[in-house]
């Protein structure tokens, strides 16, 4: 079965230092989305990507996130300068077209903000 | 507020027997459900999806769910489990139709004794 990918798997950083996640969705997908997960809690929506617009984002996707499709194939989520809170487990995904409600998802990249 | 619970951090079932993991949600209109799976060092992949129809969903795995709208729940259940069940599962909802992004629980932890 194809298969998101992200790199790097894990990332470690200091406070107020950028950061770029990366992930390469399925290549005829035209959705992509971006989730985290901070340790013991749930998976939280970010921003869903669409046409190369963002379509919706939460509250968490404030001014210090970005997204990018900057080539076609990659999708990133820049982090502007990070926090300590921004320490999480962020998960990529994406899904082919509106109608099919089946999420496929990356392995994560663990972001450590120290 | 509109929410999706899963009651349960962790369960333990004996290899063979029946298991269930449980979900119930809050949300006003109809939701669409879905339960994910995530496996050590794997991205969340998708069990199976209630969105009309029959309350009984049959997803991959041997896995099955029933939505049961007067309790609000979305259980996922399977008759006989298996070792490798043992893995982490999230119900998750999709309150508004138009809105793309997915509310997941905190996820529960199964493990299967041998």
């Amino acid at each position: 079965e194809p298969e998101v990918t992200q790199t790097p798997s894990h990332q470690v950083t200091q406070m107020g230092q950028e950061v770029i996640l990366r992930c390469v969705p399925i290549s005829n997908h035209l959705y992509f989305y971006w989730y985290r997960q901070i340790l013991g809690q749930k998976v939280e929506f970010l921003v869903s990507f669409y046409n190369n617009e963002i379509s919706e984002k939460s509250e968490i996707f404030d001014d210090q996130f970005s997204v990018e499709r900057p080539d076609g194939s990659n999708f990133t989520l820049k982090i502007r300068s990070t926090k300590l809170e921004d320490s999480a487990m962020y998960f990529c995904a994406s899904k082919s077209v509106a109608w099919v409600e089946k999420l496929f998802f990356g392995s994560g990249t663990q972001l450590s903000v120290l | 507020a509109q929410s999706v619970a899963q009651p349960e951090d962790q369960v333990n079932v004996a290899e063979g027997n029946p298991l269930t993991v449980k979900c119930t949600y809050s949300v006003s209109g109809n939701p669409y459900l879905f339960w994910y799976v995530q496996y050590p060092n794997r991205g969340l992949q998708f069990l199976l999806k209630y969105i009309t129809g029959d309350n009984l969903v049959k997803g991959s795995y041997g896995f099955e769910a029933e939505f049961n709208k007067s309790q609000t729940s979305f259980h996922l259940k399977k008759p006989s489990a298996l070792v490798s069940d043992s893995a982490l599962y999230f119900c998750a909802v999709r309150f508004q139709t138009g809105a793309n992004n997915l509310f997941f629980g905190t996820g529960t932890r199964l493990t299967v004794i041998p």
